[in-house]
């Protein structure tokens, strides 16, 4: 059992380029979401989905895009980088987007941006 | 404006002893409040949760307290192991329009010293 995979571990990246991080689930979770982790400010939320098709912007959305054309995949696409872009992103899914939902996180990309 | 405190960066105990990560939060909107350790290089992992109508919620070694007229809950963790070593974080969770939002906190690193 996987849970949720990402891709890629890390990366570093220079500043203007395009970079697209992967997020795969296999529970058939309806939710899935992205967030940053920065040192000092916990897991803040970037982008989520609760179905696929449909996406929302979470606390932090400037400079990311999301898409969800099916129910496993939600990639988060940085179209020019930038150095305050570098942090550990987490993907994350949840069965339903009721607030007793748990979520079920990734094992996280550190991204660094030059 | 952080709505989700942890205001104990690190926190050391020795092994056996009684572990306590504290947390404090700003909106009364908040319905539901769960707490996820997290260990180096994996993501967060859920590990309690309880509900905005309760103050207490107990699974094993782990119980959380919840006291809404202070808005204040906090992790007890008896008695502590070694494995235990990981960083807390605190998360409320609220309903936002079509999707469950939860706010972390900066996180505790609770270390168990042997």
């Amino acid at each position: 059992i996987a849970g949720i995979t990402q891709a890629p571990t890390s990366q570093i990246l220079a500043a203007g380029r395009r970079m697209t991080l992967r997020c795969t689930q296999d529970m058939r979770h309806n939710a899935m979401y992205w967030y940053r982790q920065d040192l000092g400010l916990g897991l803040r939320l970037i982008h989520y989905s609760n179905t696929a098709g449909t996406t929302g912007k979470g606390e932090v959305p400037d400079g990311y895009s999301v898409s969800r054309a099916n129910t496993d995949d939600f990639p988060l696409t940085l179209a020019s980088a930038v150095p305050s872009q570098t942090s550990v992103y987490f993907c994350a899914s949840s069965s339903g987007i009721n607030s007793y939902n748990e979520q079920f996180f990734g094992p996280g990309t550190r991204l660094t941006v030059l | 404006d952080q709505q989700v405190k942890q205001n104990s960066p690190s926190l050391s105990v020795q092994e056996g002893r009684i572990s306590i990560l504290n947390c404090d939060y700003t909106n009364s909107m908040f319905d539901y409040f769960l707490w996820y350790k997290k260990y180096p290089a994996e993501g967060p992992t859920f590990l309690i949760s309880i509900s905005s109508i309760k103050d207490k919620n107990e699974d094993g070694r782990f119980t959380v307290f919840l006291n809404k007229s202070a808005k204040h809950l906090s992790l007890h963790i008896v008695p502590s192991q070694p494995g235990d070593s990981a960083v807390y974080f605190c998360a409320a969770s609220a309903l936002i329009p079509g999707a469950q939002k939860l706010v972390f906190g900066q996180g505790t690193r609770l270390t168990i010293n042997p």
